[in-house]
């Protein structure tokens, strides 16, 4: 049984890109997160897709945006990019929305901005 | 005031060490409290989780709550080179996850043998 995975595994793009992450939930779940994760710091929830629909958002401007297919996998788009952007980019799965003590994290995309 | 405070160490203990990770939040309406153990370049990975105050042991692991004081604990009993990690808190009102779901920086444990 295959666990969340994410791709590419990193990249490194400059100011002013644009870039789209990919994640593939576990088996049998159907809700999405996306953290970001700085450099010594714990993940910030960026937002939640269930039912192919953004639920929450955390506290990320609009250049973070996202989406989820029919088959619940997700992709994460961050346009203009910014130093600042530099990040370990998680996705978690679950199984409905409130489930918080069981969500699966995948193994993160790190992104670098220069 | 940050919601979740977590010292990011780092700790180094010997082998065999009882090893003491905490955190101390300020919201009171945190009912959900959860430990994740973070290999470096690795995702997240559940531990434990707590709910509501109390006590909760599997293994080694040994997870407090003290709702009173908002201060909550890992315990470590015989630590292994293999618990080098960072160890990450998280916790949330309700079971729901997303933006009420919030993460403590991360302690670095590094156990020597």
């Amino acid at each position: 049984d295959a666990g969340v995975t994410q791709s590419p595994t990193h990249l490194i793009k400059t100011r002013g890109q644009q870039v789209t992450l990919r994640c593939s939930p576990k088996s049998g779940h159907d809700t999405v997160s996306w953290y970001q994760q700085a450099l010594g710091q714990g993940p910030q929830f960026i937002f939640q897709y269930y039912e192919e629909e953004e639920r929450q958002r955390g506290n990320f401007p609009d250049r973070f945006s996202g989406h989820q297919f029919p088959n619940y996998s997700s992709e994460l788009n961050v346009n203009a990019l910014l130093l600042g952007d530099s990040a370990l980019y998680l996705c978690a799965s679950s199984f409905g929305l409130a489930v918080a003590y069981e969500q699966f994290f995948g193994p993160g995309t790190r992104l670098t901005v220069l | 005031q940050k919601e979740v405070e977590q010292d990011p160490g780092p700790l180094s203990v010997p082998e065999g060490a009882i090893v003491s990770l905490n955190c101390t939040y300020s919201n009171s309406a945190f009912q959900y409290f959860m430990w994740y153990r973070q290999y470096s370049r690795k995702g997240p990975e559940l531990l434990m989780y707590t709910y509501s105050s109390g006590n909760k042991e599997d293994g080694r692991f040994t997870a407090q709550v003290d709702k009173s004081s908002k201060y909550i604990s890992l315990f470590i009993r015989d630590s292994q080179p293999s618990d080098s990690a960072t160890y990450l808190c998280a916790m949330s009102p309700s079971a729901g996850t997303g933006n009420q779901f919030y993460f403590g920086t991360g302690t670095s444990l590094t156990v020597i043998p």
